[in-house]
């Protein structure tokens, strides 16, 4: 069935550093990439996206690159904060369809002072 | 955050006992999902809705069932809880083409 492996599971970065978080999937039909931060006691936001009509996006600090061939993608955080620390979902979807979305199973970023 | 709650909030239930959680959302979003969040497997998806009474199954949706009889509501029931079953339970919700929007969540626990 359709499966998204992320990796890694945790990481912690010195504040100021960046983290970079990254995704593969295996339904070569998905054309729609969220990515979901969660805060501890929250509920998941999405902080970005990607289609697979563009190869990167960018939203100030936050950025995602996608890889269509290899089926893979990746989250960009830059200069990194206190307030970046919380869990990351990708997942993956076909848009086009009823919008199921298979997610990965998260990695918890630590933002060290 | 897009009108979406969930009830109850928290649920403590014995084994065996049939339990129903409720979304309700005031978006008129046409598509509603259930997920349930464990350590270490992310948000897995259970079952989901594309309209009013139509539902599909997700990928963890043995021992639960859902009915959704209007657009703003989608519930999810567990015939006879399992310990298993204790977890935290999303409900989300999106358009046609669009981004979900979680509900803030209900945590369940069967003892």
């Amino acid at each position: 069935g359709e499966n998204v492996e992320q990796h890694p599971s945790t990481l912690s970065v010195q504040e100021g550093d960046s983290a970079v978080i990254k995704c593969t999937y295996s339904d070569s039909a998905s054309n729609y990439f969220p990515w979901y931060k969660q805060e501890l006691g929250k509920r998941p936001q999405l902080i970005i996206d990607i289609r697979s009509n563009v190869g990167e996006k960018k939203d100030q600090r936050i950025a995602v690159t996608l890889n269509k061939t290899a089926k893979h993608f990746s989250l960009h955080i830059t200069e990194t904060q206190p307030e970046d620390s919380a869990v990351y979902f990708c997942a993956a979807s076909r848009a086009s369809s009823a919008s199921k979305i298979i997610f990965g199973s998260g990695t918890r970023l630590s933002i060290r002072p | 955050d897009a009108g979406i709650t969930q009830s109850p909030r928290h649920k403590v239930t014995e084994t065996g006992t049939p339990v129903t959680l409720r979304c309700h959302q005031t978006e008129n979003h046409r598509y509603m999902y259930w997920y349930r969040q464990d350590p270490g497997h992310g948000l897995r998806l259970i079952h989901y809705s594309y309209g009013v009474k139509d539902t599909d199954k997700g990928e963890v949706s043995d021992g639960y069932s859902v009915s959704r009889s209007k657009t703003e509501d989608f519930l999810l029931t567990l015939e006879s809880a399992t310990s298993s079953q204790t977890s935290v339970y999303f409900c989300a919700t999106s358009d046609v083409d669009s981004e979900q929007y979680f509900g803030p969540g209900t945590r369940l626990t069967v003892t």
